[in-house]
């Protein structure tokens, strides 16, 4: 079983449009989970960080967290063609080392 | 904006040569990574280091490789002996001391080994 694991996609929604993204994990006791942007050839940006289940929201950005189901996704409203690039899921691990995993990544393409 | 800074930005070897990566972490944070991402994959963890020592690393983070903050700015990563399969991105990130803390990652390093 993978540690993280993502849909890879492409996930295609029209501009204007929520795009929901979703991440399973699989250690029970992974504490803090990110949700980054990876444009290609680029290195992983930063979107939103969640460690408490329920919802976090951050402007167009939502990430939601349920410890019991061992599910994180990220919703994206008002969908626009600068959103297009593979969003990565990555778990801080059970050590306290701070190490992340990422999952594979979705692609998601927007179109205007 | 603090950003964390990578060089070269490419660097193209011969394999069996040394390469050395460099990174210039955020300058008030404390924890420092190095992740790598072969083209088409997943972002990889390799090492992660505080404190002057290597507290995690990988399997893939073999004896060809070592980690080095040589000052209190900088940060990096050797590879003793490249292999074909060394080919990837490499990724530094560095990370605050704060409770909820999180990692930021500088531009990468392109590694072509030939």
């Amino acid at each position: 079983q993978k540690e993280v694991e993502q849909n890879s996609g492409p996930l295609s929604v029209p501009e204007g449009a929520i795009a929901s993204l979703n991440c399973t994990y699989s250690d029970r006791v992974s504490q803090s989970f990110f949700w980054y942007r990876q444009y290609s050839g680029k290195s992983p940006e930063l979107i939103m960080s969640i460690y408490s289940n329920g919802d976090k929201e951050d402007g167009r950005f939502t990430a939601q967290l349920n410890k019991a189901s061992q599910y994180v996704s990220l919703l994206i409203r008002d969908s626009q063609p600068s959103d297009s690039a593979t969003y990565l899921c990555a778990v801080r691990g059970r050590s306290n080392t701070g190490k992340l995993i990422f999952g594979q990544g979705t692609t998601l393409q927007v179109k205007p | 904006e603090p950003e964390v800074t990578q060089t070269p930005s490419h660097q193209v070897t011969q394999m069996g040569q040394e390469v050395i990566l460099r990174c210039v972490p955020i300058s008030n944070h404390l924890y420092f990574y190095w992740y790598r991402q072969i083209l088409g994959q997943k972002v990889e963890f390799l090492v992660s280091f505080y404190n002057n020592e290597i507290s995690e690393k990988s399997e893939i983070f073999d004896d060809q490789f070592s980690v080095e903050r040589p000052d209190g700015s900088n940060f990096t990563l050797k590879i003793r002996s490249t292999k074909l399969e060394d080919s990837a991105m490499y990724f530094c990130a560095s990370e605050g001391a704060g409770r909820q803390e999180t990692q930021y990652f500088g531009p990468g390093t392109r590694l072509l080994v030939l």
